[in-house]
């Protein structure tokens, strides 16, 4: 089993639709939950991040997790053709120095 | 411009020809990161380092060094190339020593192909 799961898509959804996007992990010493956006030929940037359990809103986008069920999700909320790229959860624990990141799930978002 | 760079962007080489992939950073950040990312896989967590001369292994170490001589600079060495070591490479870094919780920026990249 991986230590982290992600759907790995591809995800095409028309414009305005809420996404959801998801990572189910198996170590719970997972303490900070991070989602990356990566488009086409350039390097990760950081969209969000949380600390422990509880969501976590900024504009468009909701973090969530559940560490109980070792679960966490990104909400898109109208979602925009500018937001077609590739999302990548990560996490680390309270050392923050060893990063683990899911495969990805490539979002299309259709005009 | 603040900013992570990485060079060369694209190479090509023969199995077992050394080479040196450089990453420099701007930002005076204090954590510096090596990652590979491969399709299915994801990004994985090469070495890592907190400071100078301050480095530790990731989840896939083997085949790879690195070195941090100096804070704004971590170049990864690829001592004896092999086949499964083509991959598209990332460095990062971020303004704390631990990364917890910090934004890593990333370099834009540096795709390898080992013939």
């Amino acid at each position: 089993q991986k230590e982290v799961e992600q759907d790995p898509g591809p995800l095409s959804v028309p414009e305005g639709a809420i996404v959801s996007l998801n990572c189910t992990y198996s170590n719970s010493a997972f303490q900070y939950f991070m989602w990356y956006r990566q488009y086409s030929r350039k390097g990760p940037e950081l969209l969000m991040y949380t600390y422990s359990s509880g969501n976590k809103e900024d504009g468009r986008f909701t973090a969530q997790v559940d560490k109980s069920s070792k679960y966490i999700s990104l909400f898109i909320r109208d979602s925009q053709p500018s937001d077609s790229a590739t999302y990548l959860c990560a996490m680390n624990d309270n050392y923050g120095q060893n990063f683990v990141f899911g495969p990805g799930t490539r979002l299309s978002v259709l005009p | 411009e603040a900013q992570v760079t990485q060079n060369p962007r694209y190479l090509i080489t023969v199995t077992g020809k050394k080479l040196t992939v450089t990453c420099s950073q701007n930002m005076n950040h204090e954590y510096m990161s090596w990652y590979r990312q491969d399709p299915g896989l994801g990004l994985r967590q090469i070495y890592y380092s907190m400071n100078v001369e301050v480095t530790d292994k990731g989840d896939v170490p083997e085949g790879y060094k690195v070195s941090r001589k100096e804070k704004r600079n971590f170049p990864l060495i690829l001592e004896s190339p092999s086949p499964n070591q083509t991959s598209l490479y990332f460095c990062a870094s971020s303004l704390a020593a631990t990364g917890a919780g910090e934004t890593q920026y990333f370099g834009p990249g540096t795709r390898l192909l080992v013939l």
